[in-house]
């Protein structure tokens, strides 16, 4: 069966933009989460959603939102970018129980 | 704050022997402990886990120890391949939060 899709793979943005990241689960999946992943602070969660509702979310500021569709996709969009926000975006699907979680292979955000 | 931290960032290990990577926690209230690899260029794979009232696990090749005394998890794996070379990460997650909390990893290096 098909993994976790992340779109797009890498992307540049300027500072100032904003950006959306898409993540697909594995199907019959129905929580999402998000991870952020820096040489600097490692992975660090964002926010985890199961069936359209988020269920946790991390100690990220505002700027980083996200949301998932009927169809357990979701996406993630931060919005006036920071260098700092330069890392791997990680998405990770689970059944919602037990540790389960399949990654993707990220999306590498680079902002200039 | 609750964090899960490894010992060492980088291992190197002569093929063909055993590899023990280490890791100390702080969160006692945590259910599971999960390993996870990551290659380069991909997200972590689920190695193998451990529930918080185990004290060890064994997989294939793999055997994660869990001490709870001393807040320490080990992951030992046996007959150390090539294929093996990559980001050994231990996350730690409590099953009402939904929230993987991440140590820093360690690299492990396989030597001819």
């Amino acid at each position: 069966k098909a993994g976790v899709t992340q779109t797009p793979r890498y992307l540049i943005k300027t500072r100032g933009q904003q950006v959306t990241l898409s993540c697909s689960p594995i199907s019959g999946h129905r929580s999402v989460s998000w991870y952020q992943q820096t040489p600097g602070q490692g992975l660090q969660f964002l926010f985890e959603y199961f069936s359209e509702t988020q269920r946790n979310k991390g100690n990220f500021p505002g700027r980083f939102s996200g949301r998932q569709f009927s169809n357990s996709r979701s996406e993630m969009n931060v919005s006036t970018l920071e260098l700092g926000d330069s890392a791997l975006y990680l998405c990770a699907s689970s059944s919602g129980t037990g540790t389960g979680y399949t990654f993707g292979s990220g999306t590498r955000l680079t902002v200039v | 704050g609750e964090s899960v931290g490894l010992h060492l960032p980088t291992l190197s290990v002569q093929e063909g022997d055993n590899s023990i990577i280490n890791c100390a926690y702080s969160n006692s209230a945590s259910d599971y402990f999960i390993w996870y690899k990551q290659e380069s260029g991909k997200g972590p794979q689920f190695i193998i886990d451990i529930r918080s009232n185990m004290d060890k696990r064994q997989g294939q090749r793999v055997t994660v120890l869990l001490n709870k005394t001393v807040k320490h998890l080990s992951l030992q794996i046996a007959a150390t391949q090539p294929g093996d070379s990559a980001v050994y990460f231990c996350a730690e997650i409590k099953d009402s939060n939904y929230q993987l909390i991440w140590g820093a990893g360690t690299k492990l290096i396989i030597k001819p």
